[in-house]
């Protein structure tokens, strides 16, 4: 069973349209994430939710909108996608603790082309 | 503002050979320190994780060790192996914050 996992693994669309990826964690997290990886590699954070609650939002343009109908599931909707926004998307999940005692599990990526 | 860095960026080294990785953090104030391994065009693995209290971790030919004090981590990996060729990433996560804040990582190759 995979335990983050990421739908689709490839997207390809026009700038201008709307698209979602989705995400799904069987691990029991409630703390969910979405990171872009830029063409240079470099993976940064955008949105956090635990609990479906917001917990962090990076500085992301408006178009970016997360939604988080349970604990286990985390999407991302863009809209008005640009030729920037093209990168590979990857969702995240870990236990909520004060402690921080536990690691990130990561999903496989979603490869989002716009053209 | 924490800033992750790694050095190099990418390294090449004959099979065999027993190799370091190093990460550097500025702010020594974390609660845990994570190695990932990235193959090409696929996810992240996680390799191990340090919390703040640890010295060091041990999985299989891997391990990695933390000193918070100076802000460094080093990943050292025995007897590579061609299939140990990848990107490494060390992410630390931050003081009173859930997330996590990535270096760029080193580029693996181990050649044959």
């Amino acid at each position: 069973d995979t335990a983050v996992s990421q739908t689709p693994k490839y997207l390809v669309t026009q700038m201008g349209n709307d698209k979602s990826i989705k995400c799904e964690q069987n691990l029991g997290h409630d703390t969910m994430y979405w990171y872009k990886q830029d063409s240079k590699k470099f993976l940064k954070i955008m949105f956090s939710y635990n609990n479906k609650e917001l917990i962090i939002n990076e500085t992301v343009p408006n178009r970016f909108s997360p939604k988080s109908p349970d604990k286990a599931h985390l999407n991302l909707h863009i809209n008005s996608l640009e030729l920037g926004d093209s990168a590979v998307y990857f969702c995240a999940s870990s236990r909520w603790d004060f402690q921080a005692n536990y690691g990130y599990t990561f999903g496989s990526g979603t490869r989002l082309t716009v053209v | 503002k924490q800033e992750v860095t790694q050095i190099p960026a990418a390294l090449s080294v004959p099979e065999g050979e027993n190799l370091v990785l190093n990460c550097s953090f500025t702010d020594s104030a974390i609660y845990n320190l994570q190695w990932f391994r990235q193959d090409p065009g696929k996810g992240l693995t996680s390799l191990l994780l340090i919390q703040s209290s640890q010295r060091e971790q041990t999985s299989g030919r891997l391990n990695a060790s933390l000193d918070k004090s100076s802000g460094r981590s080093t990943l050292y990996i025995a007897a590579s192996q061609p299939g140990d060729s990848a990107t490494y990433l060390c992410a630390v996560r931050r003081n009173r914050d859930d997330k996590i804040i990535f270096g760029k990582g080193t580029r693996l190759h181990i050649l044959p």
